[in-house]
């Protein structure tokens, strides 16, 4: 199947600081991207859609100036958590989906998330 | 909005036994259904999926799912649970978002143990 990986899957940072996240398909384009958030023992909770070429869709209640995503290529998905806090460790899973099944069946592919914790 | 319900956080099992995890859903139209599994600090890996046709749904590691319109359920059933299957099971439905392409809605995950 398709191959979607994320680095890095460990970071530890200070507060204050910033750090970016990167989501790449490794076998297919993705036109679309998706960035989720999992608080332990929680379910993942759907950050933002990234769509290649023009501004992510947040969803509601997700800060767009504290999780800035760059969707610069078919095949790279950036978050930066900007100014990070001790709560915003969590663990961070994008996903993705090759465009070229154009039917609406198709298996939506998850990297292997990003750690972050926070100090 | 589209919604997701596991019942069961925490469920064990002994390795030999048949297992069933189930999962409600709320979605106005006809759902798109998945059932994902996760191992520890890993991303989520597809069991099965049910977007329409079949009611009964077969995965891979030998996983089935049920799709029960009338009860909206889509529980996932196993006859025979095998140490390896020990990790977090998450169910979610599916909204069509254009350009072939849809977002997911998980549920709180039930987590699986398993006694040898």
């Amino acid at each position: 199947g398709a191959v979607v990986s994320q680095h890095p899957s460990r970071v530890i940072c200070k507060s204050g600081t910033s750090v970016k996240i990167e989501c790449r398909s490794l076998d297919f384009q993705a036109t679309t991207m998706f960035w989720y958030r999992q608080f332990p023992k929680q379910s993942l909770m759907l950050m933002a859609t990234s769509n290649e070429g023009s501004k992510a869709t947040y969803e509601q209640g997700v800060e767009k100036d504290k999780f800035l995503i760059n969707h610069a290529s078919l095949t790279l998905s950036t978050l930066t958590v900007t100014s990070a806090h001790p709560e915003d460790s969590s663990f961070y899973i994008c996903s993705a989906r090759p465009p070229s099944w154009t039917d609406n069946t198709g298996e939506l592919f998850f990297g292997e998330g990003s750690r972050l914790t926070v100090l | 909005a589209q919604s997701v319900t596991q019942p069961d956080i925490h469920i064990t099992v002994s390795e030999g036994a048949s297992l069933e995890l189930r999962c409600n859903y709320s979605y106005g139209a006809t759902p798109y259904l998945f059932w994902y599994v996760q191992s520890p600090g890993q991303g989520l890996q597809l069991l099965l999926k049910y977007f329409s046709g079949d009611t009964l749904v077969q995965g891979i590691k030998g996983f089935e799912a049920e799709f029960k319109r009338s009860q909206s359920s889509f529980n996932l059933r196993k006859p025979s649970v095998h140490w390896s299957d020990a990790a977090e099971y998450f169910c979610a439905v599916g909204r069509y978002s254009g350009a072939g392409s849809y977002q997911l809605t998980f549920g709180k995950g039930t987590k699986l143990s398993v006694i040898p």
